[in-house]
C-alpha cells in the first residue's frame, strides 16, 4: 500500500517568505507527527496530531511555525517569515491506533527546505 | 525532557563482521525504543523496536537489547553486508507523550566488501 507522502520534495525560498509543506499520511492512520532534521543530526520532534487536534506542539521552535490537520488526514506545516536557520529536511510520520502497532511510526521521504 | 546519546558516530566494518551501536537515555518513563535506518535522500525506515517489558528482541540478522536499570539499549547487526551501509538512529519515547520520538544523533555505518 501507499506510504507517507510529502510535497514538495524540495523547496527553495527567500528569507522572509512564507512556506507550506504538505503531508499525506498512510490511509487510516490517526496519529501524525512532524519532525525537523538538520544536516548530520537526528530528527527533532515538532508537533503531534491525534485526529484533527494538536495533542502536543511543544517542539515547535517559535510562533513562526504552525501546523494544521483540519480533516484528520492531510496535514500542512506552515512557516512564516522564514529564516536561514529554518533550512532543514522536514519529515512527517504517521501511526495507527489499531492493534499492536500503536507506537510504530512510518516516515515519509521528507521535504528539503532551503532558505536563501 | 528526554536526552538520547548514541555511540559511535561512525563505524566501519568488513563484510561479514558484526556491528554494535549503543544508546543511553535519561528519562526512566521512556518505554518504547525503535531503531531506524536512513539512506541518503530518504526518510528513516524502522528496522526493529523494543518495548520496556522485554530485554531482547531478534529479527534475522538484527537484534536489540535493553537494560532498563542502566537506561541503555543496543543494536546488533550480524553478518553485515554492503547494503547495510547507512545512517542508523536510535530513539526513545513513552506512551504518555503520544510516542513522540527523541532521537540520537545517528551512527554512520560503512560495510566494506
Amino acid at each position: 500500500g501507499a506510504g507517507v507522502s510529502q510535497t514538495p520534495s524540495n523547496k527553495v525560498t527567500e528569507k522572509g517568505k512564507y512556506v507550506e509543506l504538505r503531508c499525506d499520511p498512510i490511509s487510516g492512520h490517526t496519529a501524525l507527527y512532524w519532525y525537523r532534521q538538520s544536516l548530520g543530526q537526528g530528527p527533532e520532534f515538532l508537533i503531534y496530531f491525534q485526529g484533527t487536534g494538536a495533542a502536543d506542539d511543544s517542539g515547535l521552535p517559535n510562533d513562526r511555525f504552525f501546523a494544521v490537520r483540519p480533516e484528520g488526514s492531510v496535514s500542512t506545516l506552515k512557516i512564516q517569515r522564514t529564516e536561514r536557520g529554518d533550512s532543514a529536511v522536514y519529515l512527517c510520520a504517521s501511526s495507527s491506533p489499531e492493534g499492536g502497532g500503536t507506537d510504530t511510526q512510518y516516515f515519509g521521504p521528507g521535504t528539503r527546505l532551503t532558505v536563501l | 525532557g528526554e536526552n538520547v546519546e548514541q555511540h559511535p558516530s561512525t563505524l566501519s566494518v568488513q563484510e561479514g563482521d558484526s556491528a554494535v551501536i549503543k544508546c543511553t537515555y535519561s528519562d526512566s518513563a521512556s518505554n518504547y525504543f525503535p531503531w531506524y535506518k536512513q539512506e541518503l535522500g530518504k526518510g528513516p525506515q524502522l528496522i526493529i523496536d523494543i518495548r520496556s517489558n522485554v530485554g531482547e528482541k531478534k529479527d534475522q540478522r538484527i537484534a536489540v537489547t535493553l537494560n532498563k536499570t542502566a537506561k541503555h539499549f543496543s543494536l546488533h547487526i550480524t553478518e553485515t553486508q554492503p547494503e547495510d551501509s547507512a545512517v542508523y538512529f536510535c530513539a526513545a519515547s513513552y506512551s504518555n507523550s503520544g510516542y513522540a520520538l527523541n532521537f540520537g544523533k545517528g551512527t554512520s555505518l560503512l560495510v566494506t566488501p
